[in-house]
């Protein structure tokens, strides 16, 4: 049962559009989620979190909103930049218990930035 | 630089044999993960350590074995046991506190089966 969803496995946007990139979660017991960017044969990097005390964090071009009630977040990256072009996990967290730490992934959206 | 080192990039295993997967890290983090990522999947977490000399099973733990005998290493060892291997495996480790840490990833160790 996938406890972090992503139901679109791909996006494509147009250069200088906004991307929105969404997840959804099942365990309330999250109290963390981070986004991460992952190019082909590499390792994941991390882009942005948000704590669940919050609704909204910004890192330049990325924002991440979070809505508890619907169990629901967003990524968006405005601009788009060709650059952008890659897999994008979200990946939630339960400060909780022995497995304080560790993630549960989303299987991806693959998002094209087309010049 | 800091950051994860993982050894070999690529990995190629004949069947009934055990391979080593290194991870290194010199981010002086105290948790360190393993990964699997299948084609179209996440990353699902095979085993994890918050501490050297201690380990935890993840979800997919079967075939599968670590050791934590220093802070900066996490080997993986992925056993005949384990009818599946090919993926691509990648480590991870991060901080700990009273607030949660990101992960930090290497590059990953892609495993093939001749």
């Amino acid at each position: 049962d996938q406890q972090v969803k992503q139901n679109s496995p791909s996006l494509s946007v147009q250069e200088g559009r906004i991307s929105i990139l969404n997840c959804d979660y099942t365990n309330s017991m999250f109290d963390y989620f981070l986004w991460y960017k992952k190019y082909p044969a590499e390792g994941p990097t991390f882009l942005i979190s948000i704590s669940s005390i919050k609704d909204k964090n910004e890192d330049g071009r990325f924002t991440v909103f979070l809505n508890k009630s619907a169990k629901h977040l967003s990524l968006h990256i405005v601009p788009s930049q060709p650059g952008d072009s890659a897999v994008y996990f979200c990946a939630a967290s339960a400060h909780y218990g022995g497995s304080q730490g560790n993630l549960i992934f989303g299987k991806g959206t693959k998002l094209s930035v087309k010049p | 630089d800091g950051g994860i080192t993982q050894s070999p990039k690529y990995l190629f295993r004949k069947e009934g044999q055990n391979v080593t997967l290194s991870c290194e890290q010199n981010l002086n983090h105290d948790a360190m993960y393993w990964y699997r990522q299948d084609p179209g999947q996440g990353l699902r977490l095979i085993y994890y350590s918050q501490i050297v000399n201690d380990f935890q099973k993840g979800d997919i733990a079967e075939g599968y074995s670590v050791s934590r005998e220093k802070k900066e290493s996490f080997p993986l060892t992925v056993t005949s046991a384990q009818k599946n291997p090919t993926a691509f495996y990648l480590c991870a480790s991060s901080g700990q506190g009273a607030i949660t840490q990101p992960q930090h990833f290497g590059d990953g160790t892609r495993l093939s089966i001749l």
